[in-house]
């Protein structure tokens, strides 16, 4: 089955760029979605098909996808940044998701 | 703004049946290019999608779960449901139902851009 390997931690100091990878066989070949998620809370749409975001989301929020690697980047990051970060990904007709990454802001 | 939310017991005795529902409200299930997700997180863990249905009853499941997950739609009372058989202690999550968006009709691309408050249901005797 397809997995997607995510780093489990992440701290970035504020106003500093967190890039947070997502690595998976041929990922760039398919689209990745990013959410977050705070403590308590159900998950966000952050950034879909690789680089959109969705309405409401701020520009500092950015993605890429190439090789076997895509990255979720926050530049300018804010103490409200800090969550969990999952990836996901479509493989044929399976949707999966990377084990989330935990991005400290201190 | 549409709006999700799960509803269904948050108790279930192992070997038993898991029976949750997401009513849908702000929007019409029925909505093209809409299919309706079900997600479940374990506590303490990652997030693991269940299954995804069409207003027309097209279902598709993760294949890990697929002997034991039905996932059906009623487009009269704008909701689908979930139902997970043989639950076991490793099925206790948070269930999130979510909406699918799959942008012209494509699987690859898609994307979860609408979710419910989720519920706790705990598998235990």
């Amino acid at each position: 089955s397809y997995e997607l390997t995510q780093p489990p931690s992440l701290s970035v100091s504020p106003g500093q760029t967190a890039s947070i990878s997502c690595s998976g066989d041929k990922l760039g070949d398919k689209y990745v979605s990013w959410y977050q998620q705070k403590p308590g809370q159900s998950p966000v749409l952050v950034i879909y098909q690789d680089t959109k975001r969705p309405s409401g989301i701020p520009e500092r929020f950015s993605g890429s996808n190439s090789g076997n690697t895509a990255t979720l980047t926050i530049g300018g990051t804010q103490p409200m940044d800090e969550a969990d970060y999952y990836c996901q990904a479509w493989d044929i007709s399976t949707g999966v998701f990377g084990p989330g990454t935990k991005v400290t802001v201190l | 703004q549409l709006q999700l939310q799960e509803s269904g017991p948050g108790l279930v005795k192992p070997s038993e049946t898991l029976s949750l529902t997401c009513t849908v409200s702000g929007g019409s299930i029925s909505t093209s290019n809409c299919y309706w997700g079900w997600i479940r997180q374990p506590p303490g863990k990652g997030l693991e999608w269940i299954g995804s249905i069409y207003h027309s009853g097209s279902t598709y499941y993760n294949p890990s779960l697929k002997s034991r997950v039905t996932i059906s739609v009623d487009t009269s009372k704008n909701q689908f449901s979930l139902k997970l058989t043989s639950v076991i202690a490793a099925d206790t999550a948070v269930y999130y139902c979510a909406r699918h968006y799959r942008d012209g009709g494509y699987l690859t691309g898609s994307y979860f851009d609408y979710w419910g408050q989720g519920i706790l249901v705990t598998v235990s005797s």
